[in-house]
């Protein structure tokens, strides 16, 4: 069955610190690649995704990921973090080309507090 | 563009009572999901449906959640009678056209807690 790691429960940062998130998945075939964040009192929002194309991708408000597949890895990562990216992450995958495969498999999330 | 809305955005019930939640997906989205986080755990996938047909029921627990969506809008879930176990949030998500890749918006959640 797939699933997704996320080694990092919880992480405490100070602001200017840099972040990676670490994400893992079990899946031999073709992926598709999500992070998600909830900031607190919001609903989760995409911060940016992987399907194709150039493995690293940047997102919103400075994140960025890299698809390694040989590590089967899709890490999260922000040069400096600021007091606003305190919230959960979510790391996600489909294993999606067909309509049964629409679902996400999530991790457990990485709760992050960044500290002014 | 309004998002996903999800009611009610909290919900307390005793065990063997019946809860209802209602999900309005963004307009013109014809893939509508359910997901529930219980408490420390993942966001599971519970049900996905395309236009009003369900598409994977895959991650529904047991023959007591009940998900409709008649006519291709609105979804809800019913619990029915509800368990300490089902606590947690239930999450609705919506995403348009016909592709893996097409970003899901989640909607705020209801947070129901069994006593």
């Amino acid at each position: 069955a797939q699933s997704v790691s996320q080694h990092n429960h919880h992480v405490i940062l100070s602001e200017a610190a840099s972040l990676e998130l670490g994400c893992n998945y079990s899946y031999g075939g073709t992926v598709n690649l999500f992070w998600y964040v909830q900031y607190p009192g919001q609903h989760l929002q995409l911060l940016l995704k992987y399907f194709s194309g150039d493995p690293l991708v940047k997102g919103i408000k400075g994140f960025e990921a890299e698809f390694i597949k040989s590590k089967f890895s899709f890490n999260l990562r922000k040069p400096s973090v600021q007091w606003s990216d305190t919230a959960e992450y979510f790391c996600a995958v489909n294993a999606g080309r067909s309509p049964g495969t629409y679902k996400y498999i999530f991790g457990t999330g990485t709760r992050l507090k960044v500290l002014a | 563009e309004a998002g996903v809305t999800q009611f009610p955005s909290h919900s307390v019930i005793e065990k063997g009572q019946t809860v209802t939640l209602r999900c309005d997906p963004i307009s013109g989205h014809d893939n509508l999901y359910w997901y529930r986080r219980v408490m420390g755990k993942e966001i599971k996938f519970l049900l996905h449906f395309v236009k009003e047909s369900k598409q994977d029921e895959s991650g529904m627990p047991n023959n007591r959640f009940l998900a409709e969506r008649t006519g291709g809008t609105y979804s809800t879930l019913k619990v029915q009678p509800a368990e300490l176990e089902d606590s947690g949030v239930y999450f609705c998500a919506s995403s348009q056209g016909e592709a893996a890749q097409e970003t899901q918006y989640f909607g705020p959640g209801t947070r129901l807690l069994v006593l």
